[in-house]
């Protein structure tokens, strides 16, 4: 059974460029979560997926943005990038938002780590 | 805002000691409380969690305490082992409308000398 997976695992960008993340949930989850984690901290929640529309935001600009598919994978796009954008972006896949305790659950992968120059 | 505190930072312990790590939340609305475990190159996964209903929650060697009234929740690993070494995360979320949004600590690196 394939957990979450993402791609790319390394990718480096130099200031002002734009970038694509991509995650694939885990088979039987149809949400999907966005976090940032900088070195040395937790992971920062960005957005959520369900039925392909954003559900919910943390404190992150516009430059930020997502996309869900019909197959439940997600993108996100991170655009004019910035030195501070470095970090581990993790996808995390759960079942959908009001649809009981499994959708507390969340499953990560094992994050994209983008280098910001 | 920091709304989940956690400590300590990092914390050392003898192959089968007891590992204590602690968090504090400020926002009473949060109502599932897991803790996760991180390997380096590797996204954080599920260890055990609680809902505030109750104050205790075992499982193997992994306890979770809770103490509403006082807004706090630990982790004890019991009888550690040099495998136990990682990065653990408390985290806390709240409604199930809200499930996938959650609050993180900043972590704690946890290091079992064998």
């Amino acid at each position: 059974d394939a957990g979450v997976t993402q791609s790319p695992t390394h990718l480096i960008k130099t200031r002002g460029q734009q970038v694509t993340l991509r995650c694939s949930p885990k088979s039987g989850h149809d949400t999907v979560s966005w976090y940032q984690q900088a070195l040395g901290q937790g992971p920062q929640f960005i957005f959520q997926y369900y039925e392909e529309e954003e559900r919910q935001r943390g404190n992150f600009p516009d430059r930020f943005s997502g996309h869900q598919y019909p197959n439940y994978s997600s993108e996100l796009n991170v655009n004019a990038l910035l030195l501070g954008d470095s970090a581990l972006y993790l996808c995390a896949s759960s079942l959908a938002p009001g649809g009981g305790s499994g959708a507390n659950v969340l499953t990560f992968g094992a994050g994209s780590r983008l280098t910001v120059l | 805002q920091q709304q989940v505190k956690q400590s300590p930072q990092s914390l050392i312990v003898q192959k089968g000691g007891i590992s204590i790590i602690n968090c504090a939340y400020e926002n009473t609305a949060f109502d599932y409380f897991p803790w996760y475990q991180q390997f380096p190159g590797k996204g954080p996964a599920l260890l055990i969690a609680i809902r505030p209903d109750v104050s205790e929650k075992k499982e193997g060697r992994f306890t979770i305490s809770f103490n509403k009234s006082a807004k706090q929740f630990s982790l004890h690993i019991m009888d550690s082992q040099p495998g136990d070494s990682a990065t653990y995360f408390c985290a806390a979320s709240y409604g199930n409308t809200n499930a996938g949004k959650s609050t993180f600590g900043d972590g704690t690196t946890l290091t079992v000398k064998p």
